[in-house]
């Protein structure tokens, strides 16, 4: 069984600084997702990366996946209250029969104060 | 282009009812995934279907729990004598043909309220 852990579990900042959430796991992962969730709806994809080693940049966010495919970390730069929600990392397996079945991490609570 | 549509987006049941949850996949996409969001928890996987077939259930509760993704029409999870633990938010996902660095998209979910 694949297990992400994700962390930390909660983070309450200030708007304009800057935090890192780690997603962390011993198994290797074809692909790494990464989504956020708004109370009452649906995760929303928001980057995939797929190369060891590669950094995908959006806007203020920046995600990075570990070198073999086992960790990724998602950055925010001066975070905005509008940033405040789950941040959720799921990784799709590697070898096998490849298809989209995600593990999950447990989730990161993120509130930016104003 | 229209994404997941999962309806309806909020179910109550009583216990012992029986709950049925449907989702159509984004246009195009031929694989749904179900997953289960309980409280105070991350999702987790339930089933994986295509068209006409359960490729992996291994998710799924052993009793009670069935899902199907026919021919024609949307996939349907399917609780019978739901039990207040079955409360939760229920997710489908779908995807193309997956080919590692594909994606999946994300309904927006149903909750379910046993009471």
């Amino acid at each position: 069984t694949q297990l992400l852990e994700q962390s930390p579990q909660f983070l309450s900042i200030q708007e304009g600084e800057n935090l890192t959430v780690y997603c962390n796991s011993s198994s290797v992962f074809s692909s790494l997702q990464w989504y956020r969730q708004e109370p009452g709806e649906g995760p929303v994809l928001l980057v995939t990366v797929v190369t060891g080693g590669e950094v995908k940049k959006l806007k203020r966010l920046t995600f990075q996946f570990g070198d073999a495919r086992k960790d990724s970390s998602l950055h925010i730069t001066a975070a905005q209250p509008g940033d405040t929600g789950l941040y959720l990392c799921a990784g799709a397996p590697a070898g096998g029969t490849s298809y989209g079945k995600l593990t999950f991490g447990q989730g990161t609570i993120l509130t930016v104060h104003p | 282009n229209a994404g997941v549509m999962q309806n309806p987006r909020h179910l109550v049941r009583r216990r012992g009812q029986e709950a049925r949850l449907r989702c159509s996949p984004m246009k195009g996409h031929s694989h749904v995934y179900w997953y289960r969001q309980l409280p105070e928890e991350g999702l987790k996987f339930m089933v994986y279907l295509q068209k006409e077939n359960i490729i992996d259930e291994s998710g799924m509760p052993k009793e009670r729990f069935s899902a199907e993704f026919p021919k024609e029409g949307p996939s349907i999870l399917r609780i019978q004598q739901v039990v207040r633990g079955d409360s939760a938010a229920y997710f489908c996902a779908s995807s193309p043909i997956w080919q590692g660095n594909t994606e999946a998209f994300f309904g927006q979910g149903t909750r379910l309220t046993v009471v």
